[in-house]
């Protein structure tokens, strides 16, 4: 069955640069989420979208935006990186929103910020 | 506002014996709870889910949930543990009323299986 797809799986950025992570929905999935981890801690909720609108928005940081596009994939992007945004990003999906619609979890893109 | 309350930080436990994974929720709505599973290096993996329907959970990899409302707990168990189980177990609350809210997990309970 397909999964969800995070683009790049690591990346490698220095202080104050920029980068862009990619999310693909499992086919049909409506909803995207994505969620940040730092280094032996639980996942944060950052932001989510629904049908290409923002839903919930939790601890995001300013300097992060998100959007979805059209064919349901997820970008979010980071600016002037600082050294704590080193983390495991994951994204989530599901189809349609509310109680008893799990989220599906990626394998996470891994940041590190040097 | 939701939290959830992972009682023990790590547990050890023997291989074929039980496995215990207490955890406990603040929901101010009838809440979805769930556990996921993260094993080394690897992404999240839904083990089961309670939304409302019966209060005894079951998952997959032989792994159960019951949800106790009186005392707001939602343990994990698994009647013989298996080196494979080894990881970290997250505790997870949704208070999704038809919006597509983000979940609250609990700090982690890294589960240690001995030989």
């Amino acid at each position: 069955a397909a999964g969800v797809i995070q683009s790049p799986r690591h990346l490698i950025k220095e202080k104050r640069e920029t980068a862009t992570l990619k999310c693909y929905p499992i086919p049909r999935h409506d909803t995207v989420y994505w969620y940040q981890q730092g280094p032996g801690q639980d996942p944060q909720f950052l932001i989510s979208f629904y049908e290409k609108m923002q839903s919930d928005k939790g601890s995001i940081p300013d300097r992060f935006s998100a959007q979805q596009f059209s064919d349901y994939h997820s970008e979010l992007n980071m600016s002037s990186l600082e050294l704590g945004d080193s983390a495991l990003y994951f994204c989530a999906s599901s189809r349609g929103t509310g109680e008893g619609y799990e989220q599906y979890f990626g394998p996470g893109t891994r940041l590190t910020v040097t | 506002a939701q939290s959830v309350t992972q009682l023990d930080s790590h547990v050890s436990v023997s291989e074929g014996t039980p496995v215990l994974l207490r955890c406990n929720y603040s929901s101010s709505y009838s809440p979805s709870l769930f556990w996921y599973v993260q094993h080394p290096n690897k992404g999240l993996q839904l083990l089961l889910k309670y939304t409302s329907a019966a209060t005894l959970v079951k998952g997959i990899n032989g792994f159960e949930a019951e949800f106790k409302k009186s005392e707001t707990s939602f343990h994990l168990t698994k009647p013989s543990a298996h080196m494979s189980d080894a990881a970290e177990y997250f505790c997870v609350v949704s208070d999704a009323e038809g919006g597509a809210d983000g979940l609250t997990f609990g700090k982690g309970t890294h589960l240690i299986i001995q030989p």
